[in-house]
């Protein structure tokens, strides 16, 4: 299986505020890399496919970067609806993985 | 617009089977790959495996002897059988459209296996 990492597990930031999430794979998954939103125990929400290409109807103060093993989750100008838990998940082989998850919180 | 909708029992006893369906409503169902999803908080988020339109599955091999998921292409509706479950697969489950993403999502079903 492929391991997936997240750093840091947990951030806080202020509204306004640019902040970067990092998720690593174990192995190259050649930028089939989702990321996902998650508020409390609501369904996550899917915010960025393949690495860099933004869902339909997400702000476009989030992107996303990276290939090979490292990639990259960048909000900037924070705001208070993005305080939530972020999930990346490697789609490349199966079992599709996902990384332990990053929440960010109001400093 | 695409919805998902889920149901199924939510109180289990140990030993017993977890069987729980998705529906989709709008949009295509062929065409896409159709998968259940667990959140523990042991555990994270979990991906239990998959279904298309023609049937082909894939599951995680941790859960592998112990998963069926089958799908009902007359209703557009895919299932989810998880056999012996013990106190670990007490989860809220998902289901979500995508192969290796999931772009629409179920409202998650807390299943909980208590004796």
């Amino acid at each position: 299986d492929i391991q997936m990492t997240q750093s840091p597990l947990s951030l806080s930031a202020s509204v306004g505020d640019r902040i970067s999430i990092t998720c690593r794979a174990s192995q190259d998954i050649k930028s089939h890399l989702s990321w996902y939103q998650q508020k409390g125990r609501e369904a996550p929400k899917f915010v960025i496919y393949a690495a860099s290409v933004l869902q339909s109807g997400v702000p476009s103060r989030f992107s996303g970067s990276g290939s090979g093993t490292d990639y990259i989750l960048t909000i900037s100008n924070v705001q208070r609806e993005d305080f939530a838990t972020y999930y990346c998940q490697q789609g490349y082989s199966a079992p599709f993985t996902f990384g332990p998850g990053t929440k960010v919180d109001l400093k | 617009q695409v919805q998902l909708q889920q149901w199924g029992a939510g109180l289990l006893k140990p030993s017993q089977t977890l069987s729980l369906t998705c529906a989709v409503y709008g949009g295509s169902f062929n065409g896409f790959y159709w998968s259940w999803i667990r959140q523990s908080p042991g555990k994270g988020l979990e991906w239990i495996g998959e279904i298309n339109y023609d049937g082909l599955t894939g599951y995680n091999p941790s859960l592998k002897r112990r998963v069926t998921i089958s799908v009902d292409t007359s209703k557009n509706q895919f299932s989810l059988r998880l056999t012996s479950v013990t106190a670990a697969d007490t989860a809220v489950y998902f289901c979500a459209r995508g192969r290796g993403y999931g772009d629409y999502w179920g409202q998650g079903t807390l299943v909980t296996v208590s004796s």
